[in-house]
């Protein structure tokens, strides 16, 4: 059974340092990863995607991606209070995501001013 | 760009019930997949949809059920409501299946309570 291992948390970290967010999947045939932000009582809301080994950098937001590991973790730079949310990790399938994806329960991010 | 609509927002149905949802996707998307999310909880993948056909199912019983529709949009119905089953319902849109972009974008959803 595919699994995706996050940390619950919270995790609490001041304002304007580097939050970083991590998780594991158990699926070595996953291909593609994503990270998504949900706010209390709101939808997923999608951050990045990243398909391949390394490092993948979006503004504030880098997603780091090791299939040797399979581990695949998310770092938020210069942190603010808007981004305390529930961040989900979630990991598709070679076959387009068809078999659609796969969460972790979320870890709880509290940016503290 | 229109992104993708749920409806209705919020509903309340007893046990025994059915109850049918609604999703149309965002502009240029094919793929509807659904998704339910208990409080604290991940969501749980329950089928995907393409060319009016369910491509996969997760992991629920055949209470739960669906359709996609020529232009895309698509209906989760599920039948004999539970208590359990109170979550919210999310739908995801995305372009055609493998052809290398499988990102999914979800909808605002609908908050379901059986009671």
């Amino acid at each position: 059974q595919k699994e995706v291992e996050q940390n619950s948390g919270p995790l609490s970290v001041p304002e304007g340092a580097i939050a970083s967010l991590n998780c594991t999947y158990s699926d070595r045939g996953s291909q593609s990863f994503f990270w998504y932000r949900q706010y209390s009582g709101k939808s997923p809301e999608l951050i990045m995607s990243i398909y391949s080994n390394g490092d993948k950098e979006d503004g504030r937001f880098t997603a780091q991606l090791n299939k040797a590991s399979q581990y695949v973790s998310l770092l938020i730079r210069d942190s603010q209070p808007s981004d305390s949310a529930t961040y989900l990790c979630a990991a598709a399938d070679s076959g387009g995501g068809a078999d659609g994806l796969t969460f972790g329960k979320g870890t709880h991010l509290i940016i503290q001013p | 760009d229109a992104g993708v609509t749920q409806s209705p927002t919020h509903l309340i149905k007893t046990r025994g019930q059915q109850v049918t949802l609604r999703c149309s996707p965002k502009s240029g998307h094919d793929t509807v997949s659904w998704y339910q999310q208990a409080l604290g909880q991940g969501p749980q993948f329950i089928f995907q949809y393409y060319e009016e056909e369910e491509r996969q199912r997760g992991n629920f019983p055949d209470r739960f059920s669906g359709h996609q529709f020529p232009n895309y949009s698509s209906e989760l119905n599920v039948n004999a409501l539970l208590l359990g089953d109170s979550a919210l319902y999310l739908c995801a849109s995305s372009v055609t299946p493998g052809q290398n972009t499988d990102t999914q974008y979800f909808g605002p959803g609908t908050r379901l309570t059986v009671l």
